[in-house]
């Protein structure tokens, strides 16, 4: 069934700071994760996503981890900056393309 | 860099009105949704769409919705009555491929009020 979800509704953090954001899963069946990043009035927008045969998959100042054992996955946002403050959601894809959504972490960023 | 547009911004309905939501997915596409989020909630898959059929839809894309790709650049999403429960932002997506490591492209979103 549907089954991506996470564990903070808001993170409030200092700018420059590392956020760490986080997301459980209950289908140890997923394979393929994204995080998006949805800024007010607008879609979500691709960060990064992370196959199930990966433990770790780096961007631009973004980093997920992948932790199969207890089905969780993190994204972690260095050196944050006013420009992240949004609203952050990990999704798992299914074969047929869908995108199933977690329930969001508002990510503020303190100056 | 191309991108997905939608069509109204915002729309205000009365209960039972039908409505039409229009979306532009990038040219060279071939995967289609509809994703709708009610305020404050997570974003709901409602349909994919390929080949000019429904590929997979949601129990939330019950018989008052419905899905067409008119001509070679829009695809609507319409809503036969709508009810106050309907309100939400309603986003289209549109993919090159429905395979896992492709990305899927959102548009801005309609807001959809349902009055």
């Amino acid at each position: 069934g549907e089954s991506v979800g996470l564990h903070l509704p808001t993170l409030s953090v200092q700018e420059g700071d590392n956020s760490i954001i986080n997301c459980a899963y209950s289908n140890s069946a997923s394979d393929y994760f994204i995080w998006y990043k949805q800024e007010s009035g607008k879609g979500p927008q691709f960060i990064i996503d992370i196959r199930s045969n990966m433990d770790k998959r780096q961007g631009q100042r973004v980093t997920v981890l992948l932790n199969k054992t207890v089905k969780h996955l993190s994204l972690q946002i260095a050196a944050t900056q006013p420009g992240d403050s949004a609203v952050y959601f990990c999704a798992e894809k299914g074969d047929t393309g869908k995108l199933i959504f977690g329930q969001g972490t508002t990510l503020q960023v303190k100056p | 860099e191309p991108e997905v547009t939608q069509t109204p911004s915002h729309q205000v309905t009365q209960m039972g009105q039908e409505v039409i939501l229009r979306c532009v997915p990038i040219s060279n596409h071939l995967y289609f949704y509809w994703y709708r989020q009610i305020l404050g909630q997570k974003v709901e898959f409602l349909v994919s769409f390929y080949n000019n059929e429904i590929s997979e839809k949601s129990e939330i894309f019950d018989d008052q919705f419905s899905v067409e790709r008119p001509d070679g650049s829009n695809f609507t999403l319409k809503i036969r009555s709508t009810k106050l429960e309907d309100s939400a932002m309603y986003f289209c997506a549109s993919s090159p491929s429905q395979t896992r490591n492709t990305e899927a492209f959102f548009g801005q979103g309609t807001r959809l009020t349902v009055v």
